[in-house]
């Protein structure tokens, strides 16, 4: 399977626990995204990385998370002191670099939190 | 700042009767357009977009799409729907040069029988 894959698909912890997921990127694509979806709610946008560079945070992400992609390539995103209403689907996208202006991304099945 | 209205949350349609999805969006500048699918249990998939050109797009699985700027919207249709197309679509809009597309809150289809 060459998709964008996730990692965990499904995690309960309790509040004030930390996390963290990963995500591996389609290889070829330089661009890589983190989206969180909540219930009845399209993705929302958190971050993007060009390679190893982050180069544009919401203001969702709250100093609680951090997202890195150390080589280029798989990226982590690690949420601290979890609370309550961070409990969401966390969608990675990862996109072409010819098309990378485009918008057009290719999403992983997401990691489900649940936070109790 | 760039958004998207889905109006309809949720459609139920008859098998082998025909769609259309609202989406209306604002952006000042020219947008790019896209509708994805999520079925349950699986990642967003690109149906079809729209960058320039013809307005009216033609996607996968028979969906189409058509960019009226008048109206601001880019709705979705299909002539003849399948049991599988049940799932929920998103409409979303992004720009040139710009990274952060903006979702709308998607609509559930239902299909029945």
């Amino acid at each position: 399977d060459t998709g964008v894959s996730q990692d965990p698909r499904h995690k309960i912890t309790k509040r004030g626990q930390n996390v963290t997921f990963r995500c591996d990127p389609i290889s070829e694509h330089n661009r890589l995204y983190w989206y969180r979806q909540t219930l009845g709610q399209g993705p929302e946008f958190l971050t993007y990385f060009q390679n190893e560079a982050q180069l544009e945070k919401s203001r969702l992400l709250s100093d609680r998370f951090s997202a890195e992609r150390p080589k280029g390539s798989f990226s982590t995103l690690e949420i601290q002191r979890t609370e309550q209403g961070d409990s969401a689907m966390y969608l990675c996208a990862s996109s072409l670099p010819g098309t990378s202006d485009t918008g057009e991304l290719f999403f992983g099945e997401g990691s489900r939190l649940t936070v109790l | 700042a760039q958004s998207v209205t889905q109006p309809d949350i949720h459609i139920t349609v008859s098998e082998g009767a025909s769609l259309e999805l609202r989406c209306n969006y604002s952006y000042g500048a020219t947008p790019y357009l896209f509708w994805y699918v999520q079925s349950p249990g699986q990642g967003l998939q690109l149906l079809l977009k729209y960058f320039s050109g013809d307005t009216l797009v033609q996607g996968i699985k028979g969906f189409e799409a058509e960019f009226k700027r008048s109206q601001s919207s880019f709705n979705l249709r299909k002539p003849s729907v399948h049991w599988s197309d049940a799932a929920e679509y998103f409409c979303a809009v992004g720009a040139k040069g710009y990274q952060k597309v903006t979702f709308g809150t998607g609509t559930k289809l239902q299909v029945i029988p």
